[in-house]
């Protein structure tokens, strides 16, 4: 059974209309990641949650939020999409600490027309 | 600079053939995971490593934190293993951040 689970597999969204990515697991790990990956490119941290903490890696745009309202469900809102945030969104979970495993969801496919 | 580098970017095999993919780092880590993405996929969880070497089926991962490299070997490689395989470390007292390489794009011919 999936243990990461993103929803949905496959978005198309307009310029500038708001998206929401859903992010839910069953492995009540403590830390959940988004990774932005572009084509042809090694995916790359937006940001994470260390239970109720947030951390926001510094070049990771405005247009991007997060939220974690409990330890299960983490959602990435895109506020206004531009052409270049046409990527696959990765929703990643951990039990946090040195050398724990990492467990990927599958993935959405963002594409904005 | 990247702080994961893996080679070769590109590996086109016959199936059967084995088959060896480099991740190299340049900080010291906790873990290092091997994982595999298909085309259009998500990314599965192949091997984690902080020392020696695992092994799971056809799929081998090595690790020499000493030399800050690691190896993942297919043996009788097959269609179904085309994927790219991605390295990713977790550096040591950085909290929770992973370092990812760009990947290595193989193609299995039968």
């Amino acid at each position: 059974d999936a243990m990461v689970i993103q929803n949905p597999r496959y978005q198309v969204t307009q310029f500038g209309k708001p998206v929401t990515l859903s992010c839910s697991q069953t492995l009540n790990h403590n830390v959940m990641y988004w990774y932005q990956q572009k084509s042809s490119q090694a995916p790359k941290l937006l940001f994470h949650y260390y239970d109720k903490d947030f951390n926001n890696e510094a070049d990771t745009p405005d247009n991007f939020q997060s939220r974690r309202p409990n330890t299960s469900f983490c959602f990435l809102d895109i506020r206004s999409p531009g052409l270049g945030d046409t990527a696959m969104y990765l929703c990643a979970t951990s039990r946090g600490g040195i050398g724990t495993e990492a467990f990927f969801g599958q993935g959405t496919r963002l594409t904005v027309v | 600079k990247n702080e994961v580098e893996q080679s070769p970017q590109n590996l086109t095999a016959q199936e059967g053939e084995f088959i060896t993919i480099n991740c190299s780092y340049s900080v010291g880590i906790s873990a290092l995971h091997w994982l595999q993405q298909h085309p259009g996929g998500g990314i599965v969880s192949l091997f984690m490593l902080s020392s020696g070497k695992k092994k799971h089926g056809r799929l081998i991962a090595t690790i020499n934190i000493q030399e800050k490299h690691s190896s993942l070997h297919i043996t009788a490689s097959h269609p179904r293993d085309s994927a790219v395989y991605i390295c990713a470390v977790r550096p040591r007292n950085t909290g929770n951040q992973f370092y990812f390489g760009t990947g290595t794009s193989l193609t299995v011919i039968p």
